[in-house]
């Protein structure tokens, strides 16, 4: 059973739009919710996250959107670059020691 | 100030071979955590490991796999008599204490099964 929920799984986005890659989840027992950055050959790598008693959080250019009534949460990237060509993650976690992945979005930015 | 150390990189063993991972976690972190990865999906968790305690081992297969964090030296992911089906990226990270958000994921062993 999945229990974070993760779409789409792959998306293109020409330089300079705006990804958003979104997330669900069940359990209301989860207090937060990180995102992280993978590329090819490497770890994940933590980008940006966020606790359920807080609706957006921004970081540079990531932006995490959170609804806790819908239970769902989203990733959004301003003015995408190549460089944030990557397969992003959202999780889910709770009690401190364990995380629930999303299946991934691969996404690939067009220069 | 090295992050999380993983070897090795990469890991090839024939069906039927035994193959142990090794995880360093950061310094001042004493608590690690397994997780693998299948091409196609996210990640799924296998184990959480304290120094010569394991806590959670409920993402474990039941057969096979076992891990380890002694006193001293890494903690060790092993798994005997691989078959095909284990051919996955092996990730580990570590934390400071088990409240501590902090994760910091190493960079895997790719392991496959010939």
């Amino acid at each position: 059973q999945q229990q974070v929920k993760q779409s789409p799984q792959s998306l293109i986005v020409q330089k300079g739009g705006i990804p958003i890659i979104n997330c669900a989840y069940e359990n209301t027992a989860f207090d937060y919710f990180p995102w992280y950055q993978q590329f090819p050959g490497k770890g994940p790598a933590l980008l940006i996250a966020i606790r359920p008693d807080v609706s957006e959080k921004k970081e540079g250019r990531f932006t995490i959107s959170f609804n806790k009534s819908a239970k769902q949460f989203s990733l959004h990237i301003m003015d995408s670059q190549p460089g944030d060509s990557a397969t992003y993650f959202c999780a889910a976690i709770f009690a401190g020691n364990q995380f629930y992945f999303g299946t991934g979005t691969s996404l690939t930015v067009i220069p | 100030n090295a992050g999380v150390m993983q070897n090795p990189r990469h890991l090839v063993r024939r069906r039927g071979q035994e193959a142990r991972l090794r995880c360093s976690p950061m310094k001042g972190h004493s608590h690690v955590y397994w997780y693998r990865q299948l091409p196609e999906e996210g990640l799924k968790f296998m184990v959480y490991l304290q120094k010569e305690n394991i806590i959670d081992e409920s993402g474990m297969p039941k057969e096979r796999f076992s891990a380890e964090f002694p006193k001293e030296g890494p903690s060790i992911l092993r798994i005997q008599q691989v078959v095909r089906g284990d051919s996955a990226a092996y990730f580990c990270a570590s934390s400071r204490d088990r409240v501590d958000y902090g994760y910091t994921f190493g960079s895997g062993t790719r392991l496959t099964v010939v």
